[in-house]
């Protein structure tokens, strides 16, 4: 079973430029997050989708960051513009459903903003 | 406000011996969670979870020790081999709602052959 894909692994933008994130969940699972990881501290959660609805992003910060699930599979995240503090990885996760289910992690996405 | 805290950000450990990673966590609520172990350049992986209802998981080599009353849970890696060297985080969950996690800050294991 193909695991949690996400592009690019690597990117280096200038402050107030955008970028775009994409990330294909593990097929056939309903729920998909984005995590944001800055160095030193654990995952934290920006957004989370069941199918094509999101049920939580309240810690999104929507003045610049902004995901769709369009099609209830995969998923792009974008921030616009960015700032030097957006630096992190970016982390996607996939389960089958919501509940107790095991969130599948991609390899992330490490940003540099310089 | 840091509800998961994971307060050793580094243990090294001989080869054959127990690892012990400790997290506490301040809301009460939290009624079920996780270990997810990282590689470098990696996602997190899962490792193993524990309702609220109980106190002990064990899977193998690894088990989880929950003490509601403190707020505290453990895991216990026993024997440590050198390719658990990884960060591990905890993660608490609640089950109303979106069920979603709260990761503590890691601990980098660092096992020694």
């Amino acid at each position: 079973e193909a695991g949690v894909a996400q592009s690019p692994r690597y990117k280096i933008i200038e402050k107030r430029q955008s970028v775009a994130f994409w990330c294909n969940p593990i097929s056939g699972h309903a729920t998909l997050y984005w995590y944001q990881q800055i160095l030193g501290q654990g995952p934290k959660l920006l957004i989370q989708f069941q199918n094509n609805g999101v049920v939580d992003d309240s810690q999104l910060p929507k003045d610049r960051f902004s995901a769709e699930r369009l099609k209830g599979v995969d998923s792009t995240l974008k921030i616009q513009p960015a700032k030097l503090e957006d630096s992190a990885v970016y982390l996607c996760a996939s389960s089958l459903d919501m509940g107790w289910e095991t969130q599948y992690f991609g390899p992330g996405t490490r940003l540099l903003v310089l | 406000d840091q509800q998961v805290k994971q307060n050793s950000p580094s243990l090294s450990v001989q080869e054959g011996r127990i690892s012990i990673l400790n997290c506490d966590y301040t809301n009460s609520m939290f009624d079920y969670f996780l270990w997810y172990k990282k590689y470098p350049a990696e996602g997190p992986t899962f490792l193993i979870s524990i309702s609220s209802i109980k106190d002990k998981n064990e899977d193998g080599r690894f088990t989880v020790f929950l003490n509601k009353s403190a707020k505290h849970l453990s895991l216990h890696i026993v024997p440590s081999q050198p390719g658990d060297s990884a960060v591990y985080f905890c993660a608490a969950s609640l089950s109303k709602g979106t069920y979603k996690y709260i990761f503590g800050t890691g601990t980098r294991l660092k096992v020694l052959a």
